[in-house]
């Protein structure tokens, strides 16, 4: 069965980067999309970005631009979400999720809590 | 960019009909999806291209269409209902996703 596997909770300074790993297993990795979506606490969710696999190429929300890099490892079947310049705002929920198309998204991971906090 | 337009809130009382509505001008061009999502759980999609139903998901879910606007319904609602919906669509690349700013349900 499909699984994306992130990996765990991280604590953060302001200012410091943060790099989330997204572990897929039970269907061919390179030929679906790994999307990254946040909730931070209260708010609804908001889509970060998205990478293809197969040929590495990235599209990020326009509020992500700059800050966000997505990459994968296609030998490990493995996505990374890399955020810099991290704020107390950057507080949230990230989760990877997966799709054939920029839309919609039919598996989840089971989310990293990534807390930014001086 | 674009938005998509959710009412806030809805509470109903269980066997009632929920139905939640989210506008956007991507519509009726970009396919609308639904996803209910839990406190402490992962979202999970509930209905694809404005009215299809992924496997498990119980029939009380239904999408509709019309213009700029589509409806989430849920019919005879349980207890487990209560969530936060998001509805979702993309850009008219198809390119982007966007979210709507979820609606709550309330089961009473």
């Amino acid at each position: 069965q499909v699984q994306l596997v992130q990996s765990g909770a991280e604590v953060k300074k302001p200012g410091a980067s943060v790099k989330v790993s997204c572990k897929a297993s039970g269907y061919a990795f390179a030929g679906y999309y790994i999307h990254w979506v946040r909730q931070a606490p209260g708010q609804g969710l908001e889509w970060v970005g998205h990478i293809f696999p197969n040929s590495g190429a990235t599209h990020y929300a326009q509020n992500f631009q700059g800050r966000v890099t997505l990459t994968r490892d296609t030998s490990i079947d493995t996505a990374y979400m890399e955020m810099t310049g991290l704020r107390s705002d950057d507080t949230a929920v990230y989760y990877c999720a997966r799709g054939d198309s920029p839309v919609p998204f039919d598996h989840w991971g089971q989310g990293t809590l990534v807390t930014v906090s001086s | 960019s674009y938005e998509l337009t959710q009412s806030p809130s809805v509470s109903v009382s269980p066997g009632q009909t929920a139905t939640i509505t989210c506008s956007g001008d991507a519509f009726p061009n970009q396919f609308a999806y639904w996803y209910q999502k839990k406190p402490g759980q992962a979202p999970v999609l509930i209905i694809y291209r404005v009215t299809q139903r992924p496997s498990g998901i119980p029939q009380r879910f239904s999408g509709s269409g019309s213009g700029t606007t589509v409806t989430l319904t849920i019919s005879g609602v349980e207890v487990e209902d209560e969530a936060d919906y998001y509805c979702q669509s993309a850009d008219s690349s198809g390119t982007y996703p966007v979210f709507g700013a979820g609606t709550k349900v309330t089961v009473l």
